[in-house]
């Protein structure tokens, strides 16, 4: 069961272009988080949003958590090259088993020159 | 940088045999992880560990097996490796402190089984 559907699953555009990337699902979660992952290399964690409607800026990268917790939404502003990368979102599930993540398929960004 | 190493990181095997892949923390985490990454599926845990030969089984653990005698080293297991089991594996880390149970990774081990 995938419980966090990332869309879209693939984004190409040009640098300069600002871009969305959700991430969403039908369960509540106690906190999500957001990786980004590079060719070869293990995903690298962002940020994590734990309560409601949370905003957080990380330089061009704005993360909001929705106000049911269900919900995310990661928007850069003026995309470069090397933002290019597969973003993951993965959600925490207090009432499951703790520790455990549940993550998205990823969302693959290419930023060209 | 989070401390995980990840042994061997490439490895081609057999059908048919057996396959062990390590992972290595020196941050004395609680919690580790194994998840395996294949296009169009995301990463999907195999198994996990919350403390010393305390483990429990993730989302697609059917072949594999793990270890964990010391806190330090999480131990993967293909018994008896198949086609299917040709991924790529992510070991990872979570100290499990604060409010949430944020996640470290490894390198990767990439696996082909022949």
């Amino acid at each position: 069961t995938q419980l966090l559907e990332q869309s879209p699953q693939f984004l190409s555009i040009q640098e300069g272009e600002n871009l969305t990337v959700y991430c969403n699902s039908s369960s509540v979660f106690s906190s999500l988080q957001w990786y980004r992952q590079e060719p070869g290399e293990g995903p690298v964690l962002l940020v994590t949003v734990v309560t409601g409607g949370e905003v957080k800026k990380l330089k061009r990268l704005t993360f909001q958590f929705g106000d049911a917790r269900k919900d995310s939404s990661l928007h850069i502003t003026a995309a470069q090259p090397g933002d290019t990368g597969l973003y993951l979102c993965a959600g925490e599930d207090r009432g499951s088993t703790l520790g455990r993540l549940y993550f998205g398929r990823g969302t693959q960004l290419t930023v060209w020159p | 940088d989070a401390g995980i190493t990840q042994s061997p990181r490439h490895k081609v095997t057999e059908t048919g045999t057996p396959v062990t892949l390590r992972c290595h923390q020196t941050e004395n985490h609680r919690y580790m992880y194994w998840y395996r990454q294949d296009p169009g599926h995301g990463l999907r845990l195999i198994h996990y560990s919350y403390g010393v030969k305390d483990t429990d089984k993730g989302e697609v653990s059917d072949g594999y097996s793990v270890s964990r005698s010391k806190t330090e080293d999480f131990l993967l297991t293909l018994e008896s490796a198949t086609s299917s089991q040709t991924s790529v594996y992510f070991c990872a880390i979570s100290s499990g402190t604060g409010n949430t149970y944020e996640q470290y990774f490894g390198p990767g081990t990439r696996l082909t089984v022949t």
